[in-house]
């Protein structure tokens, strides 16, 4: 089972942030937060991913509370090409036989 | 640098039959893990292959199996399709086996009638 907890579904406005929120409150010390999205018809794609410090790249940015136990993804300008259902996911990096558990996911539709 | 390729893309079959789908990694990818992908039960993991030796498995049937070859080609076989098979497949390649970034295919959609 996932072990994140996400909202099933949210909106925003195009050229707003959108901060998507997931709950990990059971996350072990070793187990780094991954979110990817995928976009209708498409295989998901990686996002980004991060142990306790904030990060950032060109897609996005990852903020993970103090106690790691929930995290917001944070889409800075969404567009309507960010449509999509994002997925939040937990666990150990480099650690073979640890496969991706996908939950349900958020469904984020943007709009013009 | 050319993606995830799977093929084919979409697939017809009856009961009973069985299906051989297709993946091949990114250039230089080593790992493939391969997903079922269905409206009920959403994603779920089935198996993960690295240096041609299978290092994960999920909670499917025998009726699911795999192999990896030497290129780190990669193909699924479902034997005696049920309906319940109907879904998409997605593939997904990374460097190595627990490698933080997986790369996925467009998958295959699979129709058992």
């Amino acid at each position: 089972d996932a072990k994140t907890t996400q909202p099933p579904s949210m909106d925003c406005a195009e050229g707003r942030a959108a901060n998507l929120p997931c709950n990990h409150s059971t996350i072990s010390g070793n187990e780094y937060v991954y979110w990817y999205r995928q976009i209708h018809s498409q295989g998901p794609q990686y996002i980004i991913h991060g142990l306790k410090n904030n990060e950032t790249n060109e897609m996005a940015s990852l903020i993970i509370t103090e106690d790691r136990k929930s995290s917001t993804l944070i889409l800075p300008h969404a567009t309507l090409r960010d449509t999509a259902v994002y997925y939040c996911i937990v666990r150990v990096p480099g650690q073979a036989g640890t496969a991706l558990i996908f939950g349900k996911g958020t469904t984020l539709s943007v709009s013009s | 640098k050319a993606g995830v390729t799977q093929t084919p893309r979409y697939l017809i079959k009856t009961r009973g039959q069985q299906v051989t789908l297709s993946c091949s990694p990114i250039s230089g990818h080593r790992s493939v893990s391969w997903y079922q992908q269905t409206p009920g039960q959403g994603l779920q993991f089935l198996f993960e292959y690295f240096s041609e030796t299978q290092r994960n498995k999920g909670n499917f049937p025998g009726r699911f199996s795999g192999r990896q070859f030497s290129n780190s080609r990669s193909e699924m076989n479902v034997s005696t399709l049920e309906l319940g098979d109907s879904a998409l497949y997605l593939c997904a390649s990374s460097l190595w086996a627990g490698s933080e970034k997986l790369f996925f295919g467009s998958g295959t959609q699979l129709s058992v009638l």
